[in-house]
């Protein structure tokens, strides 16, 4: 079975620190990786993706991942957050069967001016 | 359409009846995909559909959930005897083929069962 822990529920940042959000997977195969961001009041947006190839992800709105098999491990970061990055973000994975993708219980990301 | 459109964006219902919550995925994408989010959870995968094959129904909660897909276009997922446990945001999204595309949600319906 596949599944994802993001083990922060909740997470405070002052604008312009960096940003890290954990996720970790359990997947029986090589697994695609996703980001996905929710903002208020808005539908879920894709951040990046990691299917294969290097381990470091670039996505939009400066945000970027990093996939480690070794830790079944799939980071998301940003070297200096904006007010505009408070929001819900999802980690999920998937894979080459017929399985929807599957979700983490989400990070609520909160930004301090 | 230009996105994935829902339809209620909100429901209120009392508990027992019955509901029908609809989905417009992008034209021309094959897979589709319910979502349920209630408050402070994640996303709990309901029902994926994948072109013509048959649909993967492993997350429905009871026999209380369908959803069907008419003519490989548009969804609805229905609701029997409603629970107020069932309160909760559903989303719909698609994809142009499989899982492993970009999915694209669309805003969802808020579903409230008093």
């Amino acid at each position: 079975a596949q599944s994802v822990t993001q083990p922060d529920i909740h997470i405070t940042v002052s604008e312009g620190a960096s940003l890290e959000l954990r996720c970790n997977y359990s997947y029986g195969a090589t697994p695609y990786l996703f980001w996905y961001v929710q903002s208020p009041g808005q539908g879920l947006q894709l951040l990046l993706k990691y299917f294969s190839g290097d381990t470091l992800v670039q996505g939009i709105k400066g945000f970027e991942a990093e996939f480690k098999r070794s830790q079944s491990s799939f980071n998301l970061r940003k070297p200096s957050v904006h007010w505009s990055d408070a929001a819900e973000y999802f980690c999920a994975v998937g894979g080459t069967g017929r399985r929807a993708l599957t979700f983490g219980s989400g990070t609520r990301l909160q930004v301090q001016p | 359409g230009a996105g994935v459109s829902q339809s209620p964006s909100n429901k209120v219902t009392e508990k027992g009846k019955d509901v029908e919550l609809r989905c417009d995925p992008i034209s021309g994408h094959t897979a589709l995909y319910w979502y349920r989010q209630s408050l402070g959870q994640g996303l709990e995968f309901l029902i994926y559909f994948q072109g013509n094959s048959a649909p993967d129904k492993s997350g429905l909660p009871s026999d209380r959930f369908s959803a069907e897909r008419t003519g490989g276009s548009v969804s609805t997922l229905t609701i029997q005897r409603t629970q107020q446990e069932d309160s909760a945001v559903y989303l719909c999204a698609s994809s142009y083929t499989t899982t492993n595309e970009k999915l694209f949600f669309g805003s969802g319906t808020q579903l409230s069962v008093l």
